[in-house]
């Protein structure tokens, strides 16, 4: 069984850019939740995916947006970058969007903005 | 708001011994959960325990146990008979029930595993 999977690993990108993540939920879950991780810092929750639609968010501008796919699957956009943004970017799934189903992190993808 | 403090940045442990993680947050919500986080390396995020509020009786998962203590609203987290897996970057994290859906996470712990 696949856990959650995220692309790219690694990504380079330059102040201005546009640029998109994706993340593949665990088999079964229906819920995807973006989080960003500064160096030495814990994951700060960007939003969270349900059903197609923005269920909440977290204190990001709308520079960040989202998608939901009807496989559950799910991409993050970031327009006009900046070097503030360059990060870890997590992806965790669960079934359900209630603190009691645990959630299931990706390996991450590493942004860095030059 | 909710706040989840961790005030120990590194912590190290020799090989066998046991370890402490301290952990304090803060929330008005009466009804919530607190979790462990293992970060490795490798970067994935591993949940290591978690606990419910309103149960009394501390959450254990084989080596892991934590000590919750709602009054003082502090989650430390025990590793008994560490072993040098256990290196990593350790996350205490809140999530209340219901209303806001995000998980909220302390700046994290360094737990170095000395052989």
């Amino acid at each position: 069984d696949a856990g959650v999977t995220q692309s790219p690993t690694h990504l380079i990108k330059t102040r201005g850019q546009q640029v998109t993540l994706r993340c593949s939920p665990k088999s079964g879950h229906d819920t995807v939740s973006w989080y960003q991780q500064a160096l030495g810092q814990g994951p700060q929750f960007i939003f969270q995916y349900y059903e197609e639609e923005e269920r909440q968010r977290g204190n990001f501008p709308d520079r960040f947006s989202g998608h939901q796919f009807p496989n559950y699957s799910s991409e993050l956009n970031v327009n006009a970058l900046l070097l503030g943004d360059s990060a870890l970017y997590l992806c965790a799934s669960s079934w359900g969007a209630g603190p009691y189903n645990e959630q299931f992190f990706g390996p991450g993808t590493r942004l860095t903005v030059l | 708001a909710q706040t989840v403090t961790q005030s120990q940045p590194e912590m190290s442990v020799q090989e066998a011994e046991t370890v402490t993680l301290s952990c304090t947050y803060d929330t008005s919500e009466s009804d919530y959960y607190l979790f462990w986080y293992k970060q490795p390396p490798s970067r994935q995020m591993i949940l290591v325990i978690r606990q419910e509020a309103y149960k009394q009786q501390n959450a254990t998962e084989n080596r892991f146990s934590v000590n919750f203590q709602k009054a003082a609203k502090s989650f430390s987290l025990k590793i008994s008979d560490s072993q040098l897996g256990d290196a990593a970057m350790y996350f205490c994290a809140l999530h209340r029930q219901g209303g806001s859906e995000k998980l909220v996470f302390g700046k994290g712990t360094k737990l170095t595993v000395n052989p």
